[in-house]
């Protein structure tokens, strides 16, 4: 089955404990980001990749990495969450090309206390 | 102004009923774009996609309306399980910009 897979998918930390969310696509796709999605403010890109070895900054960048070493895997890493990082997070992935259908993975439900 | 305006509802209609709601766009070179619909915060998952004039799916209809810079989806016969927010999305280069969503629960 052609699927995004997150985990977790819900996570309670605290104020500063360095923390991966991991993204896995199993459908090739060269494109991938990660998304915050917050009330009333919609769904808002913190990273992409356009391929392996290839990120570059959405428009949330700041607290958070990411690495594409493997066409299949784009991890989130928080070195130092905060709490206004508690959010719901979104992986996703398409062909390359906007007007690509993007297919979303469950989503991680992530509280910072 | 936002790169992508919606009415965030909540749209409350009756089975059957029909309902319609709209979408603003800033960037006029868009060429195409797409709804998406987002279950209770769940994963949104690619609803249909507007090109030229509209499109429609079933009881789905979709139009675009490029002069004002508008997308509007109509629903027509209402189903409980259209509950939802549909989300607008609209492309630009290799990056889609979303809408906050517009709230649809329709009720028995």
């Amino acid at each position: 089955e052609a699927q995004v897979t997150q985990n977790p998918r819900y996570l309670i930390t605290v104020t500063g404990k360095k923390l991966t969310v991991t993204c896995s696509q199993n459908m090739n796709h060269e494109y991938m980001s990660w998304y915050r999605q917050d009330p009333g403010l919609g769904l808002r890109q913190i990273y992409y990749s356009m391929n392996v070895e290839v990120t570059d900054k959405g428009d949330v960048p700041e607290g958070y990495k990411v690495s594409r070493k493997e066409k299949r895997n784009f991890p989130l890493i928080l070195e130092s969450p905060s709490p206004n990082q508690t959010s719901l997070y979104f992986c996703a992935s398409r062909w390359t090309g906007a007007y690509n259908e993007q297919f979303f993975g469950p989503g991680t439900r992530l509280t910072v206390l | 102004r936002k790169e992508v305006e919606q009415d965030p509802g909540p749209f409350n209609v009756p089975e059957g009923a029909t309902v319609a709601f709209n979408c603003t766009y800033s960037n006029s070179a868009s060429q195409s774009f797409f709804w998406y619909r987002q279950d209770c915060r769940k994963e949104p998952k690619l609803l249909m996609s507007v090109y030229s004039s509209g499109n429609e799916d079933g009881r789905f209809t979709a139009q675009l309306n490029r002069a004002s810079q508008y997308i509007s989806l109509l629903i027509r016969d209402s189903k409980l399980s259209d509950s939802a927010t549909y989300l607008c999305v609209v492309p630009n280069d290799y990056k889609l910009s979303f809408g906050a969503g517009t709230t649809v629960t329709v009720r028995a």
